[in-house]
């Protein structure tokens, strides 16, 4: 079992409608979440981080941490063309990131 | 503040020559790290340094990779008799301890290695 595990994708989004990433992770003792955002051919950008149960909300962007049922997840609102790209959720843990694969999402006019 | 430097931005090498890549991390933060990405895939972790001291090294890593961070400042990986399973993009993350709250992890643009 991967520590941290995302759908591939792609995930399709028409403009305007809301994407939702899911991720889950093995260790119970992950404490701190992050979400990266990566353009194809670019680095890793982080979009939002999450250290507490419950919702974590910037801007469009929204980040949900459950620990007791081990996922995360992050919803884009009104979805740009511009979201589209792989979003990478990682855990820190033993003071490294561990990522998962990623999700691809494309984001249709 | 110019973030997280990665030199160069691209490398192509001839199997079994010796590469160095460099990272600069933003000055205040006292973590370093170095992933390696393959296409289609997460970062992967090589390894880590808090100030000078190289604190973790992946199992995955091979002997023929070495980093420094001789001055707790800049750091060096390099990779010698490179294979052509080495391709991938080398990316460097930066991130400060200083108590309290976790910082997020700020990578550099990456160096991305083809051996021919």
């Amino acid at each position: 079992q991967k520590e941290v595990e995302q759908n591939s994708g792609p995930l399709s989004v028409p403009e305007g409608a809301i994407a939702s990433l899911n991720c889950t992770y093995s260790d119970r003792g992950s404490q701190s979440f992050f979400w990266y955002r990566q353009y194809s051919g670019k680095s890793p950008e982080l979009i939002m981080s999450i250290y507490s149960n419950g919702d974590k909300e910037d801007g469009r962007f929204t980040a949900q941490l459950n620990k007791a049922s081990q996922y995360v997840s992050l919803l884009i609102r009104d979805s740009q063309p511009s979201d589209s790209a792989t979003y990478l959720c990682a855990r820190e843990g033993g003071n490294k990131l561990t990522f998962g694969g990623g999700t691809r999402v494309l984001v249709k006019p | 503040d110019t973030g997280v430097s990665q030199n160069p931005r691209h490398k192509i090498t001839k199997r079994g020559q010796n590469v160095t890549f460099r990272c600069d991390p933003i000055s205040e933060h006292n973590r370093l790290y170095w992933y390696r990405q393959t296409l289609g895939q997460g970062p992967e972790f090589l390894t880590y340094f808090q100030n000078e001291a190289q604190l973790e090294k992946s199992r995955l890593l091979s002997d023929r990779f070495s980093a420094e961070r001789p001055k707790g400042s800049f750091s060096t990986l390099e990779i010698q008799r490179t294979e052509q399973g080495d391709s991938a993009m080398y990316l460097c993350a930066s991130t400060s301890r200083a108590g309290g709250a976790p910082y997020g992890y700020t990578f550099g643009s990456g160096t991305r290695l083809t051996v021919v």
